[in-house]
């Protein structure tokens, strides 16, 4: 069974933080890794994604990811925290090609 | 820009009613998603589709059926809706391959009272 970890559900930082979001997931094979961002009372939106090469890869309004093989991770990062990133992060990971399954996500809260 | 359309967005039904969300894309995507939304669960896969026609199980099928009668359009439904399918419910598409990222409506609320 393929599972998706995300063991903070809430985060909260001042603003000009940087702030880390953690990603744990249990997959013995290949799988296309992503974080979605949902801001309140909206759909998700695609922030991220990894499917192979460089392990860190970059996204949308300076967020990034590190892929850790060796701790099936994917943290999801950014260094300075703008009030405007509050809102609910989603890691997902897809195990092939159709199916995309959704961790519990993690509310950051960022405080001015 | 992708576009995913649902509706109603908001629907109020009682125990035992027959509900019908619709979900249709203008991208062309092949495939598309029907997850709901609960408080701790995260969102958990319903059913989804790869074309017209075609239909796989999801995670948290029991409860609901669901139809895909053109790439487009992407239909859930609740034949005997009980209280515990009261959610949030999204469609969502997304092109063929493994790294497509997938394009999500606004959702639906539904209430089953």
């Amino acid at each position: 069974t393929q599972t998706v970890s995300q063991s903070d559900a809430h985060v909260t930082v001042f603003e000009g933080d940087s702030v880390e979001l953690r990603c744990n997931y249990s997959y013995g094979g290949s799988i296309y890794l992503s974080w979605y961002i949902q801001h309140h009372g909206h759909g998700l939106q695609f922030l991220l994604k990894y499917y192979s090469g460089n392990p860190v890869v970059q996204g949308v309004n300076g967020f990034e990811a590190e892929f850790s093989k060796s701790d099936s991770s994917f943290h999801l990062r950014k260094a300075s925290v703008h009030w405007s990133d509050s809102a609910v992060y989603f890691c997902a990971v897809s195990p092939n090609t159709n199916k995309v399954v959704f961790g519990t996500g993690t509310r950051l809260q960022v405080l001015p | 820009e992708a576009a995913v359309t649902q509706s109603p967005r908001n629907k109020v039904t009682v125990t035992g009613g027959n509900v019908t969300l619709s979900c249709r894309q203008t991208n062309s995507h092949n495939y598309m998603y029907w997850y709901r939304q609960d408080t701790g669960h995260g969102l958990r896969l319903i059913h989804y589709s790869y074309g017209a026609g075609n239909l796989q199980i999801g995670d948290v099928p029991d409860g609901y059926k669901a139809t895909r009668t053109t790439q487009e359009d992407f239909f859930l439904l609740l034949e005997l809706a009980s209280p515990s399918q009261t959610s949030l419910y999204f469609c969502a598409s997304r092109a063929g391959g493994a790294t497509g990222q997938l394009y999500f409506g606004e959702g639906s609320k539904l209430t089953v009272l």
